[in-house]
């Protein structure tokens, strides 16, 4: 079986500051994307990626760059966090998009101070 | 409006009754998935699904594309399966699933 890892698993970053995080798949899967969820809400899509050096804009990319070097791996960066931002990133990957089950990784939790 | 709305937001189940939770589609959903995300946080894919239904040990979950919607069933509720439940689509020319807003599930003794 494979593993979708998600590192850190918390990041606590000051205002201003540009955060990376970073999401590694084993599964050999095509399609990886990036979700934000903030406390008691939904899954909301950020950036996802069809295959290697693929970006496509979600719903809330503004305020976020996305980097899919290599299939494997798919990397988010905050680029300039907000203060007393509090919200859980989660990062998926599927064998070939809606087409195909998705795992999720356990999440990275940021907290702007 | 949402394009995939679930019902019910919230809902308390006395271990070992039954329920089912519901999801409605106003987009030409394809394929479904179902997921429990865990007090953790962790999300877990329960169901993937084309029309028809599926079973899984406690968990029945059916999709009818036609009339645009899918259940999830939850038979003998058990303590460990309190969290949130999302349903999410797929078009046929999509990419990206388009998820619920979720269905915050309590399990009690």
């Amino acid at each position: 079986g494979g593993i979708i890892t998600q590192t850190p698993k918390f990041l606590i970053g000051q205002e201003g500051q540009k955060l990376t995080l970073k999401c590694q798949q084993n599964f050999n899967h095509d399609t990886m994307y990036w979700y934000r969820q903030d406390s008691g809400k939904g899954l909301r899509l950020i950036y996802y990626s069809i295959t290697e050096n693929d970006l496509q804009k979600g719903d809330l990319s503004e305020g976020y760059d996305a980097s899919r070097e290599k299939k494997s791996s798919f990397s988010l960066t905050v680029t300039s966090a907000q203060k007393n931002e509090m919200a859980v990133f989660l990062c998926a990957s599927s064998r070939q998009g809606a087409a195909s089950d998705y795992t999720f990784g356990s999440g990275t939790r940021l907290l702007v101070i | 409006g949402d394009k995939v709305k679930q019902s019910p937001s919230a809902l308390s189940l006395q271990e070992g009754t039954n329920s089912a939770l519901r999801c409605n589609f106003s987009i030409a959903a394809t394929t479904v998935q179902w997921f429990l995300q865990n007090p953790r946080g962790s999300l877990m894919n329960l169901f993937y699904l084309v029309p028809g239904t599926k079973e899984n040990g406690r968990l029945k979950s059916a999709f009818d594309s036609k009339e645009s919607y899918s259940t999830l069933h939850i038979r003998d509720a058990q303590l460990e399966d309190s969290g949130t439940y999302f349903c999410a689509a797929a078009t046929s020319s999509g990419q990206k699933l388009v998820f619920g807003q979720g269905t915050i599930l309590k399990v009690y003794l």
